[in-house]
């Protein structure tokens, strides 16, 4: 059981350059979201999905596109790239029974972007 | 809307004693969850315990228990018998029980600990 999977793990972006960040998972989970980490921070939420086809925007959604047409995969695309985007991103995926959030959440391990 | 507040940046214990991290939160729900997450360097997200809020007892997980005092919004992490491996940022949060952006993770800004030998 894979869980969820991010890649790549690491990237190094010039300014204005265009990525995407790949997430997927295999639990069959409905909700799924991506958090940034910088320092002194803690977790952001940038955007989320509640199914496929629903996505709405978190606390810093400003720069970051997503998509969600699988239950599975729900990727980050940040269409040009900026020096305030270096950040550790998370993709994270839970449960959701009948309208209810069910627990923690699990993550993958996490991308470095390091813009320059 | 709710927030998570770690007031403790960075602490200290010694090996094979015993610390206490603390998480404070707000809202106005009755139904949620409260989450201790644990980041070491490798940069995973390792949940350590959880808290469903309608349960009055507190959680344990081995060596690590929780005082989560409801009325208070308080919920804090204690740590026994101290390992090396315990040395790690560590994050409190909160997470409705509710559809919606309601049920999105409400992280603290962490606290790192350091297990001295």
């Amino acid at each position: 059981n894979a869980g969820v999977t991010q890649t790549p793990k690491f990237q190094v972006l010039k300014t204005g350059q265009s990525m995407t960040l790949q997430c997927a998972q295999d639990m069959n989970h409905e909700y799924m979201s991506w958090y940034r980490q910088d320092p002194g921070m803690g977790l952001r939420l940038i955007h989320y999905s509640v199914g496929a086809g629903i996505t709405d925007q978190g606390e810093v959604p400003n720069g970051y596109n997503v998509s969600r047409s699988t239950t599975e995969d729900f990727p980050l695309r940040l269409l040009s790239a900026a020096p305030s985007q270096t950040s550790v991103y998370f993709c994270a995926s839970s449960f959701v029974k009948l309208g209810l959030y069910i627990g923690e959440l699990f993550f993958g391990e996490g991308s470095r972007l390091t813009v320059l | 809307a709710q927030t998570v507040t770690q007031s403790q940046p960075e602490m200290s214990v010694q090996e094979a004693e015993t610390v206490t991290l603390s998480c404070t939160y707000d809202t106005s729900e009755s139904d949620y969850y409260l989450f201790w997450y644990k980041q070491p360097p490798s940069r995973q997200m390792i949940l350590v315990i959880r808290q469903e809020a309608y349960k009055q007892q507190n959680a344990t997980e081995n060596r690590f228990s929780v005082n989560f005092q409801k009325a208070a919004k308080s919920f804090s992490l204690k740590i026994s018998d101290s390992q090396l491996g315990d040395a790690a940022m560590y994050f409190c949060a909160y997470r409705s029980a509710y559809g919606g952006s309601q049920g999105n993770l409400i992280f603290g800004k962490g606290t790192k600990l350091s297990v001295k030998p």
